[in-house]
């Protein structure tokens, strides 16, 4: 079993959908971070997480410690949006990553 | 102020050989760690270098070694390259060990 499992695996949206995806951990965390992969592999950090929530633009992530779950939410999606999403539980001096959350808004 | 950079953004080596990967953390930025991504997987931990030591490392073999240089740079070593050693090579950066990473653009290595 996966220490990061993620779901769903593929997700397709209409442009301005709200959409969700899910992290859920068996690993104690310092913190949970959410990645956004493009295609060709560059990946960004979009937001670390210890308790809470956290709002950058459109893009909002929770976390909730005590059931070890994380969500990434994106409203008014749009094309742009397209990637992968990954989740990864930083604990010590390491990453656990999720496979991932391939999404596709369509125009 | 440069993020993480790493070189070459594509390689393709036969197996049997020898490869080495590089990586310039972000500015500021005295850790390094290094990941392997297979295709549709998500990243692997190979190992971390911090103090240019390894401090912490994945479950990958001898083959894979690395470095860290007193400005931080940092390169990874894949010795006896096999054709599942196919992926995508990611640096990621932090300000100490278990803090935010910055990752780089990756280095996709190909064996044929």
């Amino acid at each position: 079993k996966n220490e990061v499992e993620q779901s769903p695996q593929n997700l397709t949206a209409q442009e301005g959908e709200f959409i969700t995806i899910n992290c859920s951990y068996s690993v104690g965390i310092s913190a949970l971070h959410w990645l956004q992969q493009h295609p060709g592999g560059g990946i960004v950090s979009l937001f670390m997480l210890s308790s809470g929530k956290k709002k950058h633009g459109r893009l909002i992530a929770t976390i909730n410690i005590q059931e070890k779950h994380s969500s990434l939410h994106i409203t008014a999606s749009h094309p742009r949006d397209s990637a992968v999403y990954i989740c990864a539980a930083a604990t010590g001096n390491q990453f656990y990553f999720g496979t991932g959350t391939s999404l596709t808004v369509i125009p | 102020d440069a993020g993480v950079t790493q070189s070459p953004t594509h390689l393709i080596k036969t197996r049997g050989q020898q490869v080495t990967l590089r990586c310039s953390p972000k500015s500021g930025h005295d850790t390094v760690s290094w990941y392997q991504q297979a295709l549709g997987q998500g990243p692997q931990f190979i190992f971390q270098y911090y103090e240019e030591e390894e401090r912490q490392r994945g479950n990958f073999p001898d083959r894979f070694s690395g470095h860290q240089f007193p400005n931080y740079s940092s390169e990874l070593n894949v010795n006896a390259l096999l054709l599942g050693d196919s992926a995508l090579y990611l640096c990621a950066s932090s300000l100490g060990p278990q803090a935010l990473s910055f990752f780089g653009q990756g280095t996709r290595l190909t064996v044929v």
